[in-house]
């Protein structure tokens, strides 16, 4: 069974770093190429970040670019997210999921909460 | 960039009704267009690939068509847990984005 389990949420002040981590298993990880997404409170979703199978490209939202890094780690079946100078707007559901290669994201693991505040 | 309008924002409807769902991408997406599920606090799930082809798993009331820039999800008899927010998702290019959903509600 394709399991994905997102933790490393918690709350932050602005300006503050967190560090997201997402644990595949049920399926070979270090052939697919993974996505994080996030959901605001009662509000849609928004893709954050790309990362391809070998970690050789990767892709960032204008919204996060230059505050987030994505990287993975195949030996450990692990993704993660380094997520620097947080800000309010931060704050949100963070989901970890997988792309196959026919399209869309077909696993999602079930969030983890970021909350920013002072 | 490319913007994804889905319409309508929000619809009602009962259960055996036929429910379509639109989305328009501000540019040609090809068939790069998803169609996603979402209930209250679960994470979404992926219910139509690259326009048309439905996920495993998912019933075969659920339906997607359209290329270019217009789309359509399409539930053809709603059933009780059908009632959620849907969500169409261009995968062409980066970023990746979605449009800003359609609740179904009873």
């Amino acid at each position: 069974e394709v399991q994905l389990v997102e933790s490393g949420g918690g709350w932050v002040q602005p300006g503050g770093s967190l560090r997201l981590s997402c644990s595949a298993s049920g399926f070979y990880f270090s052939g697919f190429e993974m996505n994080w997404f996030r959901q605001s409170p009662g509000g849609g979703l928004e893709w954050i970040s790309y990362i391809t199978s070998n970690s050789l490209t990767v892709h960032y939202a204008d919204s996060v670019k230059g505050r987030f890094t994505v990287s993975r780690d195949n030996a450990r079946n692990s993704l993660f997210l380094q997520m620097n100078s947080l800000r309010v707007e931060d704050t949100a559901l963070y989901f970890c999921a997988r792309d196959p290669p026919f399209g869309g994201s077909d696993y999602w693991g079930q969030g983890t909460l970021v909350s920013v505040s002072s | 960039d490319i913007h994804m309008t889905q319409s309508p924002s929000s619809l009602s409807a009962s259960v055996g009704d036929r429910v379509t769902i639109t989305c328009r991408a501000t540019g040609d997406i090809g068939n790069y267009l998803n169609w996603y599920q979402q209930k209250a606090g679960k994470a979404p799930q992926l219910l139509i690939y690259t326009a048309s082809n439905l996920q495993s798993g998912v019933p075969s009331r659920f339906s997607g068509s359209g290329s270019g820039t217009d789309f359509t999800l399409t539930i053809s008899s709603l059933h009780l847990e059908d009632f959620a927010t849907y969500y169409c998702q261009q995968s062409y290019s980066f970023p990746l984005t979605f449009g800003l959903g359609t609740r179904v509600e009873i």
